[in-house]
């Protein structure tokens, strides 16, 4: 079965801390990766999403990800965090081959609550 | 930028009541969704729908629940009758046929069952 998993369920840091939130799915094959936030109260908003390409993806809000294949990997890094990078963290796959067979449901993992504190 | 509109945005219903969960998904997109996520749980897709007809369904996706396009703009997921563990946010999203573009989600139903 797919299997998407954050290891992390809890992180609190300082502001201006690093921030990298890990994401690893256990199926091979050529995958298409995204990195949601849910901010307090808010829906799932796409922070960045990896197709092909650079393996390095840059989204929005200073966030950027970095695909690893043979780790089966996609890490969510910032390089500082501020207090309103409070926040759950939801990573989410799709494999290619279910896509050209017409499927599209997402994959979630099981999220990582971030708490940034000032 | 467009907008995926759900509506209610909070539900309090009796088990065994009838629910019908409303979303308003972009319109030039193709596929719709319903994902939901239970209190303190990771978000779980229901169910999948193009062309008029499921797509894709979870094993969640039972014959408790159904889904409906009544009109050229609106998406439904009808609950026939609600059970404690139903009680969860509920959000659709959808996406073009193309899902290099995203998928978008709306900002939730959250059901409650009592």
């Amino acid at each position: 079965a797919q299997s998407v998993s954050q290891h992390n369920h809890h992180v609190i840091l300082s502001e201006a801390a690093s921030l990298e939130l890990g994401c690893n799915y256990s199926y091979g094959g050529t995958v298409n990766l995204f990195w949601y936030v849910q901010y307090p109260g808010q829906h799932l908003q796409l922070l960045l999403k990896y197709f092909s390409g650079d393996p390095l993806v840059k989204g929005i809000k200073g966030f950027e990800a970095e695909f690893i294949k043979s780790k089966f990997s996609f890490n969510l890094r910032k390089p500082s965090v501020q207090w309103s990078d409070t926040a759950e963290y939801f990573c989410a796959v799709i494999r290619k081959s279910e896509m050209d067979t017409g499927r599209r449901a997402l994959t979630f993992g099981s999220g990582t609550r971030l708490q940034v504190q000032p | 930028e467009p907008e995926v509109t759900q509506t209610p945005s909070h539900q309090v219903t009796q088990m065994g009541q009838e629910v019908i969960l409303r979303c308003v998904p972009i319109s030039n997109h193709l596929y719709f969704y319903w994902y939901r996520q239970i209190l303190g749980q990771k978000v779980e897709f229901l169910v999948s729908f193009y062309n008029n007809e499921i797509s894709e369904k979870s094993e969640i996706f039972d014959d408790q629940f159904s889904v409906e396009r009544p009109d050229g703009s609106n998406f439904t997921l009808k609950i026939r009758s609600t059970k404690l563990e139903d009680s969860a946010m509920y959000f659709c999203a959808s996406s073009a046929w193309d899902t290099k573009y995203g998928y978008t989600f709306g900002s939730g139903t959250r059901l409650t069952v009592v």
